[in-house]
């Protein structure tokens, strides 16, 4: 079993500030990393899917890098608001076509 | 485009009954996963397929069956119910996920054994 570590477990963060967190994993036999939103009472909807060592991906005000070699992505927010309260899911993949999902960070924007 | 389309949205089980837990795609995805997502753990692999006719286990195998002789369908089996398999089920699929493509998911099935 891999281990995905995602942190904070939680966060609460008021509207308008940015903020980030961490996902990290195992660096050997790499193929892609995947980042997922999840609101709650709805499905996982993939925000990003990075192969690249220093890869950048960005959607509107959120974007994601990603370090292969240490085992590391962080997903950034900017300007957060209500409409971005999600669970942030990442996962994995090491080319055997399974994704391993992290526990998630739970992201909670104050009005 | 429907997507991954799930069925039942809920389910309460005695312990010992059987059930199927439906799963169809309309996108031609080769790859489809049921997954469980259970507090606190996260989501966990119970089954995967990689097109019609091949199938293989996840990270949760026991007491579930699947079979996919479709492109378009993975039903999960529960052969036995038991308490703990009371948890929120996943249907996902994608293009091969070594294409670096993201999964669709469906809508979830909740499932309570008693």
């Amino acid at each position: 079993i891999l281990n995905v570590e995602q942190s904070p477990q939680s966060l609460h963060v008021q509207e308008g500030d940015s903020t980030n967190f961490t996902c990290s994993f195992p660096s050997s036999n790499f193929y892609a990393l995947h980042w997922y939103r999840w609101e709650t009472a709805k499905s996982p909807e993939a925000l990003f899917v990075m192969t690249l060592n220093g890869d950048e991906k960005k959607k509107g005000r959120i974007s994601a890098t990603l370090n292969t070699k240490e085992g590391y992505s962080y997903l950034y927010i900017k300007g957060s608001q209500p409409e971005d309260s999600a669970t942030y899911l990442c996962a994995p993949n090491f080319g055997n076509e399974k994704l391993t999902f992290g526990t998630g960070t739970r992201l909670t924007i104050i009005p | 485009n429907a997507g991954v389309t799930q069925t039942p949205k809920f389910q309460v089980l005695k312990t010992g009954q059987s059930m199927t837990l439906q799963c169809a795609q309309d996108m031609n995805h080769e790859y489809m996963s049921w997954y469980r997502q259970d507090p606190g753990m996260g989501l966990r692999l119970i089954h995967y397929s990689v097109g019609a006719g091949i199938t293989d286990q996840g990270e949760v195998p026991n007491g579930y069956n699947v079979s996919r002789s479709t492109t378009e369908d993975f039903p999960l089996r529960l052969l036995s119910a038991a308490p703990s398999q009371t948890s929120v089920y996943f249907c996902a699929s994608s293009l091969l996920p070594a294409s670096g493509k993201g999964y669709t998911f469906g809508s979830g099935t909740r499932l309570t054994v008693v």
